[in-house]
């Protein structure tokens, strides 16, 4: 297995840019997480997805912010419009169930200038 | 309320030297527990679990967790340090099934030669 991949592996955009981050989990997980991690505020999970629905979203810093997952293998985080401050590295991890151990990709590192 | 604590930020350690890496969750019940490395620049990698087994945890590069829970305690330990150890160290909890695992801060481990 490929394990899980993201895409892009960096972006660099302007302030007030649209940010589309996309992931593709491990086949057969039903779980996936998006994650944040800057050096101020550590790791920080963003929201939660089971069977596709939305779980909890409560770590979604705010209404620029937004995820999807329209099918069980792509989930997608949008940023509109994007912000200095969401420069950071964005991981998404799936597992088989939401308590199970997760699987991290390599992560998308966001620079907003 | 449900919590992990990573007791400690930072440790630094000589190579050949033991590791120690304290971790404490409160729960009335024995939850599932991780221990999850981050090299730098890098996602995060599972090093070993806890699920109601044996209490005494091997995983990977010679690292180990011994599950207390009169102590309710998960400390990480490798009997002698590398070089190449050097990252950040995350306990990770999840006390019920079906919800999503809680980080702990992290510990940042340092090797020196």
């Amino acid at each position: 297995d490929a394990g899980v991949i993201q895409s892009p592996r960096h972006e660099v955009t302007e302030m007030g840019q649209e940010v589309t981050l996309r992931c593709k989990p491990i086949s057969g997980h039903n779980s996936l997480f998006w994650y944040r991690q800057t050096m101020m505020r550590g790791l920080e999970l963003l929201i939660y997805f089971n069977n596709n629905v939305p779980i909890d979203d409560s770590g979604m810093p705010e209404d620029r912010f937004s995820a999807k997952m329209p099918n069980a293998s792509f989930s997608t985080l949008k940023i509109q419009p994007s912000e200095p401050r969401d420069s950071a590295v964005y991981f998404c991890a799936s597992s088989f169930g939401s308590g199970d151990e997760q699987y991290f990709g390599p992560g998308t590192r966001l620079t907003v200038t | 309320a449900q919590s992990v604590t990573q007791l400690d930020s930072h440790v630094s350690v000589s190579e050949g030297t033991p590791v120690l890496l304290r971790c404490n969750y409160s729960s009335s019940y024995s939850p599932s527990l991780f221990w999850y490395v981050q090299h730098p620049n890098k996602g995060l990698q599972l090093l070993l679990k806890y699920t109601s087994a044996a209490t005494l945890v091997k995983g990977i590069n010679g690292f180990e967790a011994e599950f207390k829970k009169s102590e309710t305690s998960f400390h990480l330990t490798k009997p002698s340090a590398h070089m190449s150890d050097a990252a950040e160290y995350f306990c990770v909890v999840n006390f019920n099934a079906g919800t999503a695992l809680i980080f702990g801060k992290g510990t940042t481990l340092s090797v020196s030669s």
